[in-house]
């Protein structure tokens, strides 16, 4: 159980376009889904946090208008990186929570994005 | 402010044992993740400590003294795919994790 899927699993894209990932949490209900992107040889770095029918709180530092997260149910999330450079290449990874003592966050596979 | 330590690399020999070390100050404590990552992959769950002690969990084991802030991650009987980076994450008083950088391990036969 506690499976999380993403999609795409990678995505190649010119400059100036926008890119939606998404994030389905396939077997529990996600009260809280986190969006982290993570650079080659560094640690996981929070994006933003989303609550199921709410507005998504954005880590400092972390441009809300370009990173346009949208949670429409408790099994899925959207992450959009509009007007991509080459500086958003990375891998972009979301986790999902049911919530409870533990709360432990179940990651999904990753989308690595290359803007061109 | 809050912060994670952990070293940034270590090695070990196939069949041998490593101990991983965390360090932790945070605003609150909600718990203690271990997770292993491999290179290119999402990382996943190994364990989580809320209590002082020792859980173990076939050849991984992990330790908490939260008086201290510090916890371990012990692998027992390397094998050459304990080749990962290991996550030490603490939640905090927001039920936030709080990452710490990572630590490649890397086995040599």
């Amino acid at each position: 159980g506690a499976v999380v899927s993403q999609h795409p699993s990678w995505v190649i894209c010119k400059s100036g376009t926008s890119v939606k990932i998404e994030c389905r949490s396939l077997d529990f209900q996600a009260t809280t889904m986190f969006w982290y992107r993570q650079f080659p040889k560094q640690s996981l770095m929070l994006m933003a946090t989303s609550n199921e029918g709410s507005k998504a709180t954005y880590e400092q530092g972390v441009e809300k208008d370009k990173f346009l997260i949208n949670h429409a149910s408790l099994t899925l999330s959207t992450l959009t990186v509009t007007s991509a450079h080459p500086e958003d290449s990375s891998f972009y990874i979301c986790s999902a929570s049911s919530g409870g003592e533990v709360n432990e966050q179940f990651f999904g596979p990753g989308t690595r994005l290359t803007v061109l | 402010g809050q912060n994670i330590d952990q070293p940034t690399e270590m090695t070990a020999t196939e069949g041998a044992i490593v101990q991983i070390n965390c360090t932790y100050q945070t605003s609150g404590f909600n718990g203690l993740f271990w997770y292993q990552q491999h290179a290119g992959e999402a990382p996943t769950f190994l364990s989580y400590n809320v209590l002082d002690g020792l859980e173990e969990k076939g050849r991984f084991s992990s330790f908490l003294s939260r008086s201290k802030g510090y916890s371990y991650l012990l692998l027992k009987e390397l094998q050459m795919k304990d080749s990962a980076s290991y996550l030490c994450a603490v939640s905090d008083s927001n039920y936030q994790l709080i990452w710490g950088a990572g630590t490649k391990l890397i086995i040599k036969p």
